[in-house]
């Protein structure tokens, strides 16, 4: 049973930096697929904000990239997100999950984060 | 960009009804369009993957189709546990991955 865990502070203050990682239980993140960041701000749609690939490489949301940072800690089986100089606009709910063929199969149950001083 | 655009925004059905929801992209995506359920405060679910393949587990009462740039998600017969926000997304290797503006259907 494929399960993802979002964890991170909940408050961000403007022009920080947004920290969040995703642990995954059940499967070894190193072994295939690619795992991914996906956040819905409050009463809005779901945009993907970027991903990694089971060996490393990352591809990002154009309109994100240089902002967004995926990285990889396959020893404790997580990926993380870092998003820099966050406003109001990036309070949302965060999404990890799972992509297998180029749809997300397995989610985390979300974490709001927050942007005010 | 590839945009995804859903229609209606909005549905107002009765349980037993049959209900078609329509995704239409800027550009063709071949076959690589994906379908999704979600409730109030939940993680979206998947429903149907590459347009028309049925995630295991997923009642078979929904049916994806389409290719190309235009496609449906197809719910035969309305549930009451089917009252959700349903959205599309789609994957293309040069542009990424976006989502629909999504569909709530709502009881009438």
């Amino acid at each position: 049973q494929v399960q993802l865990q979002e964890s991170g502070p909940g408050l961000v203050k403007p022009s920080e930096t947004l920290s969040l990682t995703c642990t995954v239980s059940g499967y070894y993140i190193n072994s295939a697929y690619s795992w991914a960041w996906v956040r819905q701000p409050p009463g809005e749609g779901l945009e993907w904000l970027g991903l990694i690939y089971h060996n490393g490489i990352t591809n990002y949301n154009p309109s994100h990239r240089g902002r967004a940072t995926i990285s990889s800690d396959t020893s404790n089986n997580q990926f993380s997100l870092r998003l820099t100089s966050v406003t109001a606009a990036d309070t949302a709910v965060y999404y990890c999950a799972r992509l297998s063929s180029w749809s997300f199969d397995y989610w985390g149950q979300g974490t709001l984060v927050s942007v005010s001083s | 960009d590839i945009q995804l655009t859903q229609s209606p925004s909005t549905v107002s059905a009765s349980v037993g009804d049959r209900v078609t929801i329509t995704c239409r992209a800027s550009q063709s995506i071949g076959y690589w369009l994906a379908w999704y359920q979600q409730k109030s405060g939940k993680a979206p679910k998947l429903l149907i993957y590459k347009a028309s393949s049925l995630e295991s587990g997923v009642p078979s009462r929904f049916s994806g189709s389409g290719s190309g740039t235009e496609f449906t998600l197809t719910i035969s017969s309305l549930q009451p546990d089917d009252f959700a926000t349903y959205h599309c997304q789609q994957y293309n290797r040069y542009s990424g991955i976006t989502f629909g503006g999504g569909t709530k259907v709502e009881i009438k």
